[in-house]
């Protein structure tokens, strides 16, 4: 049983666009949702994370809401460039769980010019 | 500071072999996890160290093993290795446990045939 569920798979945004990738979860103990920016080659690096006490975090182009009622979040990238396209997860961890983190299965992102 | 480091960064072994990958976390931080990533699973929590004890473990079978060294550098086993097997290995570190930030390495690619 997937813990966190992503959509969309893929995604192609036209340079200067908003991209827009959800995320739902059932687990009301999670308590921290970060969304990491993988590229080919490479390992995950954090991008921007959230607190289910905020309705919202915003980091440069880069903005989680969170709605804890619906238990879904998203991630907006505003101004969407070539350089963001990548993968992105989300994940989910729980309380007193460590670092055991639940991802969702990932977004490739594709920001044409 | 020198990030999350991984070893061997590619590894082909056959069906019934067993690996072993090694993991060196950023200096000073103490806890590592570990994820199977595959694209049909996606990122998958394996297990995560802190002090040389196993804090927490993912639904892998026992096939799948790991240990903590005193300067916190990892390893993880895989024993009679199979096809499904197949996966990218990525290591992660943290300062301490529940820190939430996790920090990856660029993982190691194990392609069993």
């Amino acid at each position: 049983q997937q813990q966190v569920k992503q959509s969309p798979q893929s995604l192609i945004v036209q340079k200067g666009g908003i991209s827009i990738i959800n995320c739902a979860y059932e687990n009301t103990a999670f308590d921290y949702f970060p969304w990491y920016q993988q590229f080919p080659g490479k390992g995950p690096a954090l991008l921007i994370a959230i607190r289910p006490d905020v309705s919202e975090k915003k980091e440069g182009r880069f903005t989680i809401s969170f709605n804890k009622s619906a238990k879904q979040f998203s991630l907006h990238i505003m101004d969407s460039q070539p350089g963001d396209s990548a993968t992105y997860f989300c994940a989910a961890r729980g309380r007193d769980n460590f670092n055991k983190f639940y991802f969702g299965s990932g977004t490739k992102l594709n920001v044409k010019p | 500071k020198a990030g999350v480091t991984q070893t061997p960064r590619y590894l082909i072994k056959t069906r019934g072999q067993q690996v072993t990958l090694s993991c060196s976390p950023i200096s000073g931080h103490r806890s590592v996890s570990w994820y199977q990533q595959t694209p049909g699973q996606g990122l998958q929590f394996l297990f995560e160290y802190f002090s040389e004890t196993q804090r927490n473990k993912g639904n892998f079978p026992g096939r799948f093993s790991g240990r903590q060294f005193s300067n916190s550098r990892s390893e993880m086993n895989v024993s009679t290795l199979e096809l499904g097997d197949s996966a990218l290995y990525l290591c992660a570190s943290s300062p301490r446990l529940e820190y939430r930030e996790q920090y990856f390495g660029p993982g190691t690619r194990l392609t069993v045939t």
